[in-house]
């Protein structure tokens, strides 16, 4: 497919569990950010790379919460020791260039469930 | 700092009714001002955006003028679609490229 893919569509994990989620980005996508989207809210912020280099992590709520994108396409999220707090959609989105002059591209997200 | 203050929801409306969304932000400097929606089982997309102050911004019939002296983006529409029916986001980007979004605003169009 041409958009931006996120895996799993679905994860529920047990509280204290790691877990990993995976961002494919459209294809020759330079920037690539990730999105905390708690129910009834926004997306919030969590963290932006440009190719492989993260630029901004200071939206990542704790250091449980860790993002690479080491050969600058996909990326993973890592949460560890992951808490009921946790539970929420986290988005990954893509653009051409540098956000501010290349739209969005936003997955479908992966929803987080701590039980 | 940067944030978005959107009309909460749900905004429940017939068949061709006038919609309005209202949204104001708080920024440093001038910011692009975006709508994004979300239809139920997709992802976030792009609805429109403005860049610069007295810019309008439309897309499929919506529209949003940027106001900077009321700080606002509010979105309108003249006829409403049952397709419409979906959740929609105000959102404004920083310099450093990062989006705030507002809470969101369910909207459901009935026949």
């Amino acid at each position: 497919g041409a958009g931006v893919s996120q895996s799993p569509r679905y994860k529920v994990a047990k509280r204290g569990q790691d877990v990993a989620l995976r961002c494919d980005p459209i294809s020759g996508h330079v920037s690539l950010f990730w999105y905390q989207q708690a129910l009834g809210q926004g997306p919030e912020f969590l963290t932006y790379f440009q190719n492989e280099a993260q630029l901004d992590k200071s939206g990542l709520p704790s250091d449980r919460f860790f993002a690479e994108r080491p050969e600058g396409s996909v990326s993973t999220l890592k949460i560890q020791r992951t808490q009921q707090e946790d539970s929420a959609v986290y988005l990954c989105a893509s653009s051409l260039r540098d956000p501010y002059n290349s739209p969005l591209h936003f997955g479908n997200g992966t929803r987080l469930t701590v039980t | 700092g940067n944030s978005v203050t959107q009309m909460e929801g749900p905004v429940t409306l017939s068949e061709e009714a006038f919609l309005t969304i209202n949204c104001t932000y708080t920024a440093t400097g001038y910011p692009s001002l975006f709508w994004y929606v979300q239809y139920p089982g997709e992802g976030l997309q792009l609805l429109l955006k403005a860049t610069k102050a007295d810019d309008k911004g439309s897309n499929k019939g919506f529209e949003a003028t940027y106001r900077k002296e009321t700080t606002s983006f509010h979105l309108e529409k003249g006829s409403v679609q049952v397709s419409d029916s979906a959740v929609y986001f105000c959102a404004l980007i920083s310099t450093l490229g990062r989006l705030y979004f507002g809470r969101g605003t369910q909207l459901t169009v009935w026949p």
